[in-house]
């Protein structure tokens, strides 16, 4: 079974700074995605990030990357120019290429954005 | 086009009884899965149906079910209500052949 561990339960940033949230995951597979969720207090998932572990370079999106290191199975989220927009609760998933669409999540890390 | 919506949003119940939980996928999504998230930790998965047919199953007890329906809606039932049962629950739907999975608001379920 698949497991996703997130080290940092809480992390806090400057307005405008960098930050990078970890996110470690154990699988015997070999293709599998790997993804960055968001959840406000309004509760909702909002996928931040997504990377396919069959894709050596790593995802960006705006404001958003990762840095993806396969063989050590890390999978990192840094966000730069901090926005207080960004505060939220941040959970890395797994989920396998083949099979169903269960996404293994890990306990999260509170993200806090310091005006 | 409206998100996946889930109700009702809050829900009280007492130990023992019955409740079932409703989500409606985005249009033109044919899976849907719930997830289990107790206060403090990541969401667990429960089920996954497709096309009305079960794909997957978490390390629920039996008490939990669920069904799909003709328009793709689905529901999520559980019986004999525990104090641990206490969670939000979501649902998420996706569309087919796309890796990204769409969430509702949730399902703030108290037990007491």
């Amino acid at each position: 079974a698949q497991t996703v561990t997130q080290s940092q339960p809480e992390m806090s940033v400057q307005e405008a700074e960098t930050v990078t949230l970890s996110c470690t995951y154990d699988t015997s597979e070999s293709d599998y995605y790997l993804f960055w969720y968001k959840q406000p207090p309004s509760r909702q998932m909002i996928l931040v990030i997504r990377q396919e572990a069959y894709k050596q370079q790593n995802a960006t999106e705006n404001r958003f990357s990762v840095n993806f290191q396969k063989a050590a199975k890390s999978f990192s989220l840094k966000i730069s120019d901090s926005q207080l927009g960004d505060a939220a609760m941040y959970f890395c998933a797994y989920r396998s290429l083949f099979g169903n669409e269960k996404l293994t999540f890990g306990t999260g890390t509170r993200l806090t954005i310091i005006p | 086009d409206a998100g996946v919506t889930q109700s009702p949003t809050h829900l009280i119940k007492t130990r023992g009884q019955h409740v079932t939980l409703r989500c409606s996928p985005i249009s033109g999504h044919k899976s849907v899965s719930w997830y289990q998230q107790v206060l403090g930790q990541g969401p667990q998965f429960i089920f996954q149906y497709y096309e009305k047919e079960e794909r997957g199953r978490g390390n629920f007890p039996d008490r939990f079910s669920a069904r799909q329906f003709p328009n793709y809606s689905s529901e999520l039932n559980v019986n004999a209500l525990l104090l641990g049962d206490s969670a939000l629950y979501l649902c998420a739907s996706s569309r087919q052949g796309d890796t990204e999975a769409f969430f509702g608001q949730g399902t703030r379920l108290t037990v007491v």
